[in-house]
C-alpha cells in the first residue's frame, strides 16, 4: 500500500544549530503533506503544511520542502532550540484517495544544550 | 478554545480483560478519529466519525474493538477482549470537517496489556 517514511530515526543536534528531517512517500498522486510534532506524553500537533503546487514554504523557524520528482520532503528548523526535542512525523493526507492521514514513522529529535 | 480531552491517561489491565476509552472532542467539532500509536511508530488510523456516523472502519479490529459516537460528540473506544499487541497509546483527534481540515489530537490513553 501506499506509505510515507522517515530516513533516520533518530537525529541528535546542538542547540542553536540547523535541523534537518527528511520524508520519503511513495504515492505519486499525493498533493498535501503535513508535519507534525509529537511530544512526550501528549498528541501530535500541527506544525506546517505544504500543498503540491508549492516547492518550498515557511514558516516561524521552519521551513518544509517538497521535491515532487523523487518524492521527497524535508522540514528544517532553524536554530534548533530544546523546546523542539520531540518526535517529528510527515503525514500524507490522502484528501484525493479518500482523506485518511497516514503518518510516516517519526524522527526522534534530540538538542543537546 | 478547550483542546480534545481523554480519559484515562493511563491504563493497565490484564490480557483478556476488557478496556474503555472516553474521548470529548473539540467543541462544534464534526469529525472525530481514534488512533493507535505503538510504541516507536506513527498512529494509525482505527476508526473515523463523521457527526455519529462511522466513515471509515477498516483498520479496526472489529471481534474485539468497538466504538461509538453517541449524539454525535463524546465517543467511547472498547477493547475486548484485550490481547498483548493492543499495548499502545490510544489517540483520539477532532476537525471540524473530513478533508482539509486540521485534525487535533488529544493527549492519548496509554493502555499497557500484562
Amino acid at each position: 500500500g501506499e506509505s510515507v517514511g522517515l530516513h533516520l530515526p533518530t537525529l541528535s543536534v546542538q542547540e542553536g544549530d540547523n535541523s534537518i528531517i527528511n520524508c520519503a512517500y511513495s504515492n505519486s498522486a499525493s498533493d498535501y503533506f503535513i508535519w507534525y510534532k509529537q511530544e512526550s506524553g501528549k498528541g501530535p500537533q500541527f506544525i506546517i503544511d505544504i500543498r503540491s503546487n508549492m516547492d518550498k514554504r515557511q514558516g516561524q523557524r521552519v521551513t518544509v520542502l517538497l521535491n515532487k520528482t523523487v518524492k521527497h520532503l524535508s522540514l528544517q528548523i532553524a536554530a534548533t532550540q530544546p523546546g523542539d526535542s520531540a518526535v517529528y512525523f510527515c503525514a500524507d493526507p490522502f484528501y484525493n484517495q479518500g482523506g485518511k492521514l497516514i503518518f510516516g514513522q517519526g524522527t526522534e529529535l534530540s538538542v543537546k544544550p | 478554545e478547550a483542546g480534545v480531552a481523554q480519559s484515562p491517561r493511563y491504563k493497565i489491565i490484564e490480557k483478556r480483560q476488557s478496556v474503555a476509552f472516553w474521548c470529548n472532542p473539540i467543541s462544534g467539532h464534526a469529525t472525530l478519529y481514534w488512533y493507535q500509536q505503538i510504541l516507536g511508530q506513527g498512529p494509525k488510523l482505527l476508526i473515523q466519525f463523521q457527526n455519529n456516523g462511522v466513515v471509515d472502519d477498516s483498520q479496526l479490529p472489529k471481534d474485539r474493538f468497538s466504538a461509538e459516537r453517541l449524539k454525535g460528540v463524546d465517543s467511547t473506544l472498547k477493547i475486548q477482549p484485550a490481547k498483548l499487541e493492543d499495548s499502545a497509546v490510544y489517540l483520539c483527534a477532532s476537525s471540524w470537517g473530513d478533508r482539509g481540515f486540521e485534525q487535533y489530537f488529544g493527549p492519548g490513553t496509554r493502555l499497557t496489556v500484562t
